[in-house]
């Protein structure tokens, strides 16, 4: 039972355009939620995060946007550069059990040059 | 060390050996997480130490596996009697308190387990 899904396993696109990867989740519970981007031999780096009192929360090139009656959220990337080239992770956790994220089975993106 | 270090970054054994997977964290960071990833999935949770002791090990998938952090600082997770479905990469992460709400959860490059 994935409670957490990006059902998107892979994502191409040009340099400088737009990068949207998505993902759903099931548990209403779900309070916080997190991108982490990695890259191959290395461990997850958190990127972005927003809480689920927010629709939306920027930082640089990066955008994450939370519509709960969907339960969907997803990240923009603007503009993407090849150095994006990564798999994404998306994970939310509850309130009072934070310490516990419950991830998505990432993303691999790839940025043309 | 700047980052969470974690030993070894390859382990291959055999069906039913035992398996010992080290952690140092980040100085000063009072929360210690253990998580899996096998092939093609996100990471899995399994055990969260606060301090020294074990503050959620629901996580751990039977009783093969099992965690420590004697003095606040370094972990270990041991595999007992180990089977090919343990052949995964696993992760840990450190943060400087329990709440991951600022995302400053730090992880490792993890030790990639093979079982043959």
């Amino acid at each position: 039972d994935q409670q957490v899904k990006q059902n998107s396993p892979s994502l191409s696109v040009q340099e400088g355009r737009i990068s949207i990867l998505n993902c759903d989740y099931t548990n209403s519970m779900f309070d916080y939620f997190l991108w982490y981007k990695k890259y191959p031999a290395e461990g997850p780096t958190f990127l972005i995060s927003i809480s689920s009192i927010k629709d939306k929360n920027e930082d640089g090139r990066f955008t994450v946007f939370l519509n709960k009656s969907a339960k969907h959220l997803s990240l923009h990337i603007v503009p993407s550069q090849p150095g994006d080239s990564a798999v994404y992770f998306c994970a939310a956790s509850v309130l009072d059990s934070s310490y516990k994220l419950i991830f998505g089975s990432g993303t691999r993106l790839l940025v043309r040059p | 060390g700047a980052g969470v270090s974690q030993t070894p970054s390859n382990k291959v054994t055999e069906k039913g050996k035992y398996v010992e997977l080290r952690c140092d964290p980040i100085s000063g960071h009072t929360a210690l997480y253990w998580y899996r990833q096998s092939l093609g999935q996100g990471p899995e949770f399994l055990i969260y130490f606060q301090g020294t002791g074990a503050a959620d090990d629901s996580g751990l998938p039977n009783d093969r596996f099992f965690a420590v952090r004697p003095e606040g600082s370094v972990s270990t997770l041991k595999i007992q009697r180990t089977e090919r479905g343990d052949s995964a990469v696993y992760l840990c992460a450190s943060s400087p308190g329990g709440r991951v709400n600022t995302g400053e959860l730090f992880f490792g490059e993890g030790s990639r387990l093979t079982v043959l």
